[in-house]
């Protein structure tokens, strides 16, 4: 079954912090992997995008990681700001599926002053 | 938001009532999505459309309809057969590059009195 898993649920760090978000799919077969950004009562803005090919990739504070081999990719949040809090979804492509998306739960993050 | 509008951003709709979500954009992409989204779960797909004048269900199509006359234009009607329709709507696009990112607009509240 094509499933994508996050973990934390949730996360509550303070102001300056680093965290780190956790992502595990089983979706076949794979294009492409995304993080999405989404702040409370707003539709999600794409953070990164990582092809097959690709290990990291930044955005500023973000950094996101793939690993193809175990499906397993994180997304680093450095020097946290307030503005950070918002639920951080992982989102999987299937190869030829017409674009169709396989979205995680999401990891919902607080960042307290 | 990328281009993309819904109106409204809040709706209360009467039970037994059929409702139309409007979701508009200018970024002259074939491919539109709209989306529902519940609290704790992954976004889910309701109908998609790759074409004017066709378009597909999704996981989730029961108690919805869509149509696809203008390339701009996305509308979903959820229907009085739609059971639990209290959600948040999201309706995206994308252009045709195989890793095109979908981007969102920024939602639409459908509460049900």
């Amino acid at each position: 079954k094509n499933q994508v898993e996050q973990s934390p649920q949730s996360l509550i760090i303070l102001e300056g912090k680093n965290c780190t978000l956790q992502c595990n799919y089983t979706v076949s077969p794979f294009s492409n992997l995304r993080w999405y950004k989404q702040d409370t009562g707003r539709g999600p803005v794409s953070l990164t995008i990582m092809t097959f090919s690709e290990n990291t990739k930044s955005n500023g504070r973000y950094t996101a990681t793939l690993d193809a081999d175990t499906k397993q990719s994180s997304l680093h949040i450095t020097a946290s700001q307030l503005s950070d809090s918002a639920s951080y979804i992982c989102v999987v492509t299937r190869e030829n599926q017409g674009g169709k998306l396989i979205f995680g739960q999401g990891t919902e993050l607080s960042v307290k002053p | 938001d990328g281009g993309i509008t819904q109106s409204p951003k809040y709706l209360f709709r009467k039970e037994g009532q059929n409702v139309t979500l409007s979701c508009e954009q200018n970024l002259n992409h074939d491919a539109m999505y709209w989306y529902r989204q519940d609290p704790g779960q992954g976004l889910r797909l309701i109908y998609y459309s790759q074409i004017v004048n066709d378009f597909q269900k999704g996981d989730i199509a029961e108690g919805y309809s869509v149509s696809r006359e203008k390339k701009e234009s996305f509308p979903l009607t959820v229907t009085s057969a739609q059971k639990n329709p209290t959600a948040f709507y999201l309706c995206a696009s994308r252009g045709t590059v195989r890793t095109d990112t979908q981007y969102f607009g920024p939602g639409t509240r459908l509460t049900v009195l």
